[in-house]
């Protein structure tokens, strides 16, 4: 069975600390992914990682950094957080199949910044 | 660039009624599309992809190149069925999302 494992569930956080969401997936995927889902914007892509220490930017970088080190493990940083940034954020992970690909997704990590 | 829409936030429908949730996308090339469901307190699944051209659940999506649609169809609404729904576009290994559709089916 598929799974992508978000380590921490339920987080909160105080401004300006350093924040580390962690990822794991035991799929092999070459893809791996950070998106933020807020009510009624959806899930906007923060990072899209293609390889081991490969990334791109999404649509909304911006405050956010990202690890990847080795291939199952893809890590959301926030430098210094903002109570803009309390949200629920969504990794997940894919294969370069291109068509016929599939993406699957952690629980989730709620955070909040106070 | 590519975009998705969904227009409606909200969807509240009664039992045994018909259902669909409208999905509009913005790609230049030939796209391939998803919907996906969050059931209350799951994590996000794929229900379906136009390349498949299946059934899932009973729901179907037809995949509308004149006018940029994929609307997720299903003839009879179950109560299981309530759920926020997300309509996707894969580009180059990247999935971009709408702002996705709660659908309420009441009994």
């Amino acid at each position: 069975d598929v799974k992508v494992t978000q380590s921490s569930r339920y987080l909160v956080k105080r401004t300006g600390e350093k924040v580390f969401l962690e990822c794991v997936q035991d799929m092999d995927h070459e893809n791996m992914f950070w998106y933020r889902q807020d009510p009624g914007l959806g899930l906007r892509l923060i990072y899209f990682s293609y390889d081991v220490k490969m990334k791109e930017k999404g649509d909304i970088p911006e405050g956010y950094s990202v690890s990847r080190e080795k291939k199952e493990r893809f890590s959301l940083i926030l430098e210094s957080a903002s109570t803009n940034q309390t949200s629920m954020y969504l990794c997940a992970s894919s294969h370069s199949l291109g068509i016929g690909n599939t993406i699957y997704f952690g629980e989730g990590s709620w955070l909040t910044v106070v | 660039a590519q975009r998705v829409t969904q227009p409606e936030k909200l969807l509240s429908v009664f039992k045994g009624a018909p259902v669909e949730l409208k999905c509009n996308y913005s790609y230049s090339g030939s796209p391939e599309l998803f919907w996906y469901v969050q059931y209350s307190r799951q994590r996000l699944q794929l229900l379906l992809r136009h390349i498949s051209r299946e059934s899932i659940k009973g729901f179907t999506a037809d995949l509308n190149k004149g006018e940029t649609s994929f609307h997720l169809k299903k003839p009879f609404a179950q109560e299981e069925d309530s759920a926020m729904y997300y309509c996707a576009l894969m580009n180059f290994n990247k999935f971009y999302f709408g702002s996705g559709t709660k659908l309420n089916v009441k009994p």
